[in-house]
């Protein structure tokens, strides 16, 4: 158990929907990561937060949105859901950056159809 | 061109064997991730390397800067060690990037 959990496990939805995943990181860690893993395109980073604030953004859609809250728990929204966002998507927190070691959740298998 | 290469893509090793995997880069870094992909999917970190060598159990990860590269051993592979290996660089404008992977199936 990484310490890291993500809700749902499982999201079946409806193209043209919105969703959203949450990610509760490990006590005490201040960063929080978003990873899509797809089977085409393998894993791709998203966005990190840190203590609150966006640090880092990589690969992530405008229909994709992220905020992480006080209690340091995220969330990301997915919008207008289109077929090709059926992935798994990670999330990850480190107690500081990147160059700290990431401890990951068991991911959110999401299903647009 | 990806940013990050890893090689072999696939790997069959027979039980007891030493394993390398290999992860260039063409970023400068701050930061090595080497993960491990189960088949149920959930990933394991387990190595965060900027330089040298670190050592856990069976695993052995290493860094050289200047050549741009690092390695993954096993030593005495067991069949548990079967998963997908990926390697993961932080760049230095905080982005990460991500090898496609290296499937390794361990054979008793």
């Amino acid at each position: 158990d990484s310490g890291v959990t993500q809700t749902p496990k499982h999201l079946i939805t409806a193209t043209g929907q919105r969703v959203t995943l949450r990610c509760s990181p490990r006590s005490g860690d201040l960063s929080v990561y978003w990873y899509q893993q797809s089977l085409d395109q393998g894993l791709q980073f998203l966005i990190q937060y840190y203590n609150g604030e966006e640090r880092a953004k990589g690969n992530i859609l405008e229909r994709f949105s992220a905020q992480q809250f006080p209690d340091l728990h995220s969330e990301l929204n997915l919008s207008s859901l289109e077929l090709g966002d059926s992935a798994l998507y990670f999330c990850a927190s480190s107690l500081e950056g990147g160059n700290t070691e990431a401890f990951f959740g068991q991911g959110t298998r999401l299903t647009v159809v | 061109k990806n940013e990050v290469e890893q090689s072999p893509q696939n790997l069959t090793a027979q039980e007891g064997e030493f394993i390398t995997i290999n992860c260039s880069y063409s970023v400068g870094i701050s930061a090595l991730h080497w993960l491990q992909q189960h088949p149920g999917g959930g990933i394991v970190s387990l190595f965060m390397l900027s330089s040298g060598k670190k050592k856990h159990g069976r695993l052995i990860a290493t860094i050289n800067i200047q050549e741009k590269h690092s390695s993954l051993h096993i030593t005495a592979s067991h069949p548990r060690d079967s998963a997908v290996y990926i390697c993961a660089v932080l760049n230095t404008g905080n982005q990460f990037y991500f090898g496609t992977g290296t499937s390794l199936t361990v054979i008793p």
